[in-house]
């Protein structure tokens, strides 16, 4: 059972190139998230989907899109990146139980892309 | 509106005690606790919902104050596995949106 996918794992670019980070999860979750994680600030959540069809920005979505292909991949597009978007940047996903809201389910998290931008 | 976790940092000897809390200015439903080792994901610890309970997870627990909006986290005991950063992720209580709001995270290490 892989869980949360990530690819690819570490990337390097260029200011003013753009990629994009995919996310795969096979635990059959309605709900999927993108963070990034820089040293001393925790995890910000940029965009999530709570569910396929449906997209909604975080806290800090500037400079970036997002695609729910299907309920299983979620992916985080960087259409023109930036030095200030250098980070390590994490997909989580947490599934919905009939009783309890989302807001009580844990995310299970991916083993993250760490992207460098020069 | 990111919760407050202190101490930032804490060094401990194999099988010392630590108390980890983190506090929010809003009301909640739920707070998650996660800890994450240097280079990995986070992994889930537990979560409490609101209702004041503890949990245990061998010899960590948690506990939730709602009226407080706080949230401690207990490790008895400690291991060397125990070393890494402790997250605590807050749920917001209006609303229906699954999103937590992380605190900046407590660094444990803890040393033979």
């Amino acid at each position: 059972n892989a869980g949360v996918t990530q690819t690819p794992k570490f990337q390097v670019l260029k200011t003013g190139q753009s990629m994009t980070l995919q996310c795969a999860q096979d635990m059959n979750h309605n709900s999927m998230y993108w963070y990034r994680q820089d040293p001393g600030m925790g995890l910000r959540l940029i965009y999530y989907s709570a569910s396929e069809g449906t997209t909604d920005k975080g806290e800090v979505p500037n400079g970036y899109n997002v695609s729910r292909l299907n309920k299983r991949e979620f992916s985080l597009r960087l259409e023109s990146a930036a030095p200030s978007q250098t980070s390590v940047y994490f997909c989580a996903s947490s599934g919905q139980h009939i009783d309890v809201p989302r807001r009580g389910q844990p995310q299970h998290f991916g083993d993250g892309t760490r992207l460098s931008i020069l | 509106q990111q919760p407050v976790q202190s101490p930032q940092a804490v060094i401990l000897r194999e099988g010392e005690d630590a108390v980890i809390n983190c506090s929010s200015s809003k009301a909640l439903y739920s707070v998650h606790w996660y800890r994450q080792k240097h280079g990995e994901a986070p992994v889930f610890l537990m979560i409490l919902l609101k209702g004041g309970e503890q949990k245990g997870h061998d010899k960590i627990s948690a506990s939730f104050n709602e009226k407080k909006q706080q949230s401690s986290l207990y490790l008895t005991a400690s291991q060397l596995s125990y070393s890494g950063t402790y997250f605590c992720g807050t749920g917001p209580l209006g609303g229906s949106q699954g999103n937590l709001i992380f605190g900046k995270g407590t660094k444990l290490s803890v040393k033979p």
